[in-house]
């Protein structure tokens, strides 16, 4: 089974600076997606960048930024000039592209802190 | 606008009671799965459904029952014998998952936080 592992279980990052949380993952397999997704105070969801495991390039979406390191099962996240709407729970997350309908697999979460 | 739609927002459950969290999608997707998640613990799984009629235990069903009788539909029954129920849950669908394919994200609910009397 796949693990998914966040070992930070807080941070903080004052704003305008980078911030870089640290997700690991574990897997015996060659092609599957990875995720960041975000969770504010209100507990939405919501989807902050994705990374396909065959792609060798880093995904990034504005100041969101990836580094994917597939031999080494590594998928930090990067921010960069941090804004205090910025601040949540950060989750990242794994899931099969095997044929049909997979679950994600979940990390246990970064809460994010941005001081002002 | 398609979309996940959860309710209640909040439900309370007395001891000994079944309750039932509803979960409805008009995004025509296939899979729908539950998430449970509690402080500390992130989203552990707790049954998913690929298909109607269909659904499979994810890592915590115990204490959990579904049904999967419509497409658009996927309610979760938390029974009597799940002892720790005060959790926030979340409802998701998706499409199938694949090299190229756009579909791979899930969507998500706005959840439904359960508590204890």
């Amino acid at each position: 089974a796949q693990t998914v592992t966040q070992s930070q279980p807080e941070m903080s990052v004052q704003e305008a600076e980078t911030v870089t949380l640290s997700c690991t993952y574990d897997t015996s397999e060659s092609d599957y997606y990875l995720f960041w997704y975000k969770q504010p105070p209100s507990r939405q969801m919501i989807l902050v960048i994705r990374q396909e495991a065959y792609k060798q390039q880093n995904a990034t979406e504005n100041r969101f930024s990836v580094n994917f390191q597939k031999a080494a099962k590594s998928f930090s996240l990067k921010i960069s000039d941090s804004q205090l709407g910025d601040a949540a729970m950060y989750f990242c997350a794994y899931r099969s592209a095997g044929s049909g309908n997979t679950p994600l697999v979940f990390g246990k979460g970064t809460r994010l802190s941005v001081i002002a | 606008d398609g979309g996940i739609t959860q309710s209640p927002k909040y439900l309370f459950r007395k001891e000994g009671q079944n309750v039932t969290l509803s979960c409805e999608q008009n995004l025509n997707h296939d899979a729908m799965y539950w998430y449970r998640q509690d402080p500390g613990q992130g989203l552990r799984l707790i049954y998913y459904s690929q298909i109607v009629n269909d659904f499979q235990k994810g890592d915590i069903a115990e204490g959990y029952s579904v049904s999967r009788e419509k497409k658009e539909s996927f309610p979760l029954t938390v029974t009597s014998a799940q002892k720790n129920p005060t959790a926030f849950y979340l409802c998701a669908s998706s499409m199938p998952a694949g090299q190229g394919s756009t579909n791979e994200k899930l969507f998500f609910g706005s959840g439904t936080q359960l508590s204890v009397l």
